[in-house]
């Protein structure tokens, strides 16, 4: 069953500005993930958050989560062209499986 | 670096046959995981393992059955494989914690026809 739910479906911006995603989810959680992936090539992970921690840098990208509003924000600054993308949110409830969203498709032009 | 290997990039089957699905992992991970992909609905486990010879029934079994004989690799088998089963198929692998990633192959592109 679905859990996370991106939003925007899309997002089409220029090289150079920043990509704001969004995920709600409906259930309590352990953890939350985000994943990339390339058209026609598997997902590639990309940052964890637990749901003790309220923001998560790495490099370019920096997530937030807000466990009473049950949701994520993924954000992509300086965007390049090679960001060109689909971002995917994951949910893990305590286990090892986790239950990804729909997916929001970044299109990042020169 | 984690390799999570899936034998074929493309496949094309005939409708009734069965079909499997091999996948290697070579970081010695509890977990292997085998999703499908369709447009619009985003990813759906289908089947999970945990360990050498245990399997765990996903949000989609039905129509699929899994093997995992040995640590590193978990198979896929499509016992009768229909059309609706034509999709991009994705295995993944992960450590035994709930807070490690899964890291995931290039996926299989099966076209049932």
């Amino acid at each position: 069953s679905q859990q996370g739910e991106e939003d925007p479906q899309a997002l089409s911006i220029q090289e150079g500005e920043n990509a704001t995603m969004n995920c709600s989810y409906k259930t309590s959680i352990n953890n939350l993930q985000w994943y990339r992936q390339n058209s026609g090539r598997g997902l590639v992970h990309l940052i964890l958050i637990r749901s003790n921690e309220r923001e998560k840098h790495s490099g370019r990208l920096r997530v937030t989560l807000d466990t009473s509003k049950k949701s994520s924000s993924l954000l992509i600054t300086a965007s390049r062209a090679a960001d060109t993308a689909s971002y995917f949110c994951a949910t893990n409830s305590g286990y090892s499986t986790l239950t990804f969203g729909k997916g929001t498709m970044l299109l990042v032009s020169p | 670096d984690v390799k999570v290997t899936q034998s074929s990039r493309y496949l094309v089957k005939r409708t009734g046959e069965k079909v499997f699905l091999e996948c290697v992992q070579d970081m010695d991970h509890e977990n292997m995981f085998w999703y499908r992909q369709d447009p619009g609905l985003g990813l759906r486990l289908i089947y999970f393992s945990y360990d050498v010879k245990m399997k765990e029934k996903g949000d989609i079994p039905e129509g699929y059955s899994v093997s995992r004989e040995k640590k590193e690799r978990f198979s896929l088998i499509l016992e009768s494989a229909s059309t609706n089963q034509t999709s991009m198929y994705l295995c993944a692998s992960s450590g035994g914690h709930s807070n490690q990633p899964q890291h995931f192959g290039d996926g299989t592109r099966l076209s049932i026809l």
